[in-house]
């Protein structure tokens, strides 16, 4: 069954650093997204991507996040500069209208750990 | 705003017992419903979905839900559960916007299973 892969599955970084988590949608997919769980809380939505832009995004994605599809296969989360609060597991997910939609698949998730 | 509500915290039930998870949502056109299930280290995994016609849902693992539009619930049941089915279980709505479908989630059900 195609999935959704996401790297790193755990990443460990200082306070102020950049980062980059990866996804690799499933590939006839047409819509992808970005949550995060807060330890302990609700899966909250970040963004959403269509077309080589975003969607929708959240009060969460402000300037310090930002999306990017570099290549046709991977969509990636980059964070500037991480802060302590964002210390969280981020989920990937995509779906794709044409197959009877609405439901999304969901990546593993990358746990982000800032010190 | 449209939301969902998940009342149960944490559950506790015996091996073999029944089980029923609540969920509640907000008022709101055609509501797509979800539950997912997030065991411990694994992303979020789709259990079933309602997005209209018969109330009663089927899902994998033995799991399904019923739809009750005039107490705005989509409560979750198990007949039997099995150990392997401790994990923390979500449900969800999706607001659809022609394949930009933001899925806003409840806080949670932990499950524990005891012997």
């Amino acid at each position: 069954e195609p999935e959704v892969t996401q790297t790193p599955s755990h990443q460990v970084t200082q306070m102020g650093q950049e980062v980059i988590l990866r996804c690799v949608p499933i590939s006839n997919h047409l819509y992808f997204y970005w949550y995060r769980q807060i330890l302990g809380q609700k899966v909250e939505f970040l963004v959403s991507f269509y077309n080589n832009e975003i969607s929708e995004k959240s009060e969460i994605f402000d300037d310090q996040f930002s999306v990017e599809r570099p290549d046709g296969s991977n969509f990636t989360l980059k964070i500037r500069s991480t802060k302590l609060e964002d210390s969280a597991m981020y989920f990937c997910a995509s779906t794709s209208v044409l197959d009877g939609a609405n439901v999304l698949t969901f990546g593993a998730g990358s746990r982000l750990t800032v010190l | 705003a449209q939301s969902v509500t998940q009342p149960d915290i944490h559950i506790t039930v015996s091996e073999g017992a029944s089980l029923e998870l609540r969920c509640n949502y907000s008022y709101g056109a055609t509501p797509y419903l979800f539950w997912y299930v997030q065991s411990p280290g694994q992303g979020l995994q789709l259990l079933l979905k309602y997005f209209s016609g018969d109330t009663l849902v089927q899902g994998i693992k033995g799991f399904e839900a019923e739809f009750k539009r005039s107490q705005s619930s989509f409560n979750l049941r198990k007949p039997s559960v099995h150990w392997s089915d401790a994990a923390e279980y979500f449900c969800a709505r999706i607001i659809s916007n022609f394949g930009n479908e933001k899925l806003t989630f409840g806080t949670g059900t932990r499950l524990t299973i005891i012997p």
